[in-house]
């Protein structure tokens, strides 16, 4: 899987709306988005994947850049609950079973 | 319903021992993995098994071995337990070679070596 860059943190306030930026410059063509969150002693959670066009879901969404080479995770209205870490990973189409290249993730922290 | 989960949540034993840590998923998926995650929360996938093909990632001692009794399941076995294999490890499924290759992981099993 290519590489991805991230901050190591952000902060923002309770019901504010929050942009996770993830560059990825090597992206190969058939390379999908995927962004999965870790909260507090939890196993990772998947969020949303995306190729090309932007993608909405019940739990953000993702805006990719014409070039692809970067993007950005939009949680709307954050709330306490969305304080976890947030790994942005790329994964080809038939990314199969060789599973998920997880880097250090973006840790968030939502402030009341 | 749990869609992957783990037994035991926590495990404590002593070095030398052996172990194994159950994973079940019920979502039908074909693709199973199991992932570490050391002291500085780096999570590093191990394994991953998919119709009887076990991929290994190099750098995983052979004291550690993955048993699948059947499509839902993959148990991780630990020989010789040491220091260092303390760590959270995290079970997950997917479907292999599809556009949405969501992974769903278990809540995750802390390992302590004393």
């Amino acid at each position: 899987d290519a590489k991805t860059t991230q901050p190591n943190s952000m902060e923002s306030n309770e019901e504010e709306p929050v942009h996770l930026p993830c560059n990825h410059s090597t992206i190969s063509g058939t390379d999908y988005i995927h962004w999965y969150r870790q909260l507090p002693s939890q196993g990772p959670e998947y969020v949303i994947h995306g190729l090309t066009s932007n993608v909405n879901n019940r739990m953000a969404s993702l805006a990719i850049a014409e070039d692809r080479k970067s993007s950005t995770l939009i949680l709307h209205r954050a709330t306490l609950r969305d304080a976890a870490v947030y790994y942005c990973i790329l994964r080809d189409e038939w990314g199969g079973a060789d599973g998920l290249t997880f880097g250090k993730g973006t840790h968030l922290i939502i402030q009341p | 319903d749990t869609a992957v989960s783990q037994t035991p949540k926590y495990l404590v034993t002593q070095m030398g021992n052996d172990k194994s840590i159950k994973c079940e998923q019920n979502l039908g998926h074909d693709t199973m993995y199991w992932y570490k995650q050391d002291s500085k929360k780096f999570l590093k996938i191990m394994f991953s098994y998919n119709n009887k093909e076990l991929i290994i990632n190099e750098t995983v001692p052979n004291r550690f071995s993955p048993k699948s009794p059947d499509k839902a399941h993959l148990n991780l076995h630990i020989n010789s337990l040491e220091l260092g294999d303390s760590a959270v490890y995290f079970c997950a499924s997917s479907r292999k070679g599809a556009r949405n290759t969501e992974a769903f992981f278990g809540q995750g099993t802390r390992l302590t070596v004393v």
